[in-house]
């Protein structure tokens, strides 16, 4: 399985304030997907961004963005403006491009809590 | 429209008994996944099946067992065998063609060992 490390068990930030979460992973691939997903208290795992390792340009969804480093292998999630909704557990994924199985590993995520 | 069910929510299992964990989807898609979630270790895979009538062992498989029978369909056994089943389950569909879209998820099921 790829190894895929998200470094911040939590993080806090105020409401209309800017948080970065971090993600690195491991592998010698070098096309594949990754992906950030959102994990509400309501346990729903929403997709919030993802990105795919030809593309240099790195991807953006409103108030999502990332910074993708592929030679540093990270892929941070940057959320602008935060809104008392984001708060969720945050998952950064990992899939590999060529490959028959298309399995999706997850890192252990982080907990990202707005305050008002 | 269009996604996955999981059903029971909850689930409340005795020590010794099987329980089973129901998954269908309705968006066609050939691949489906299992995943268990534990607090600080994100989704480990369990089982994933890619066609009818065939699956694959993920990462945690002891203890579990599954079946296809349809397309729709991915239910997920928890067996005596599996020494701490008391997790968050979801299960996953995806697609070949849209797999740089990720995978479709299920609300999941919350099983208990009393």
């Amino acid at each position: 399985a790829q190894t895929v490390t998200q470094s911040q068990p939590e993080m806090s930030v105020q409401e209309a304030e800017t948080v970065t979460l971090s993600c690195t992973y491991d592998t010698s691939e070098n096309n594949y997907y990754l992906f950030w997903y959102k994990q509400p208290p309501s346990r729903q795992m929403i997709l919030v961004i993802r990105q795919e390792a030809y593309k240099q340009q790195n991807a953006t969804e409103n108030r999502f963005s990332v910074n993708f480093q592929k030679a540093a292998k990270s892929f941070s999630l940057k959320i602008s403006d935060s809104q008392l909704g984001d708060t969720a557990m945050y998952f950064c994924a990992f899939m590999k491009h060529w490959t028959i199985d298309y399995k999706l590993s997850f890192g252990a995520g982080t907990t990202v809590t707005v305050r008002a | 429209d269009g996604g996955i069910t999981q059903s029971p929510k909850y689930l409340f299992r005795k020590e010794g008994q099987n329980v089973t964990l129901s998954c269908e989807q309705n968006l066609n898609h050939d691949a489906m996944y299992w995943y268990r979630q534990d607090p600080g270790q994100g989704l480990r895979l369990i089982y994933y099946s890619q066609i009818v009538n065939d699956f694959q062992k993920g990462d945690i498989a002891e203890g579990y067992s599954v079946s296809r029978e349809k397309k729709e369909s991915f239910p997920l056994t928890v067996t005596s065998a599996q020494k701490n089943p008391t997790a968050f389950y979801l299960c996953a569909s995806g697609q070949e063609s849209l797999r740089n879209y990720g995978y479709t998820f299920g609300s999941g099921t919350r099983l208990t060992v009393v």
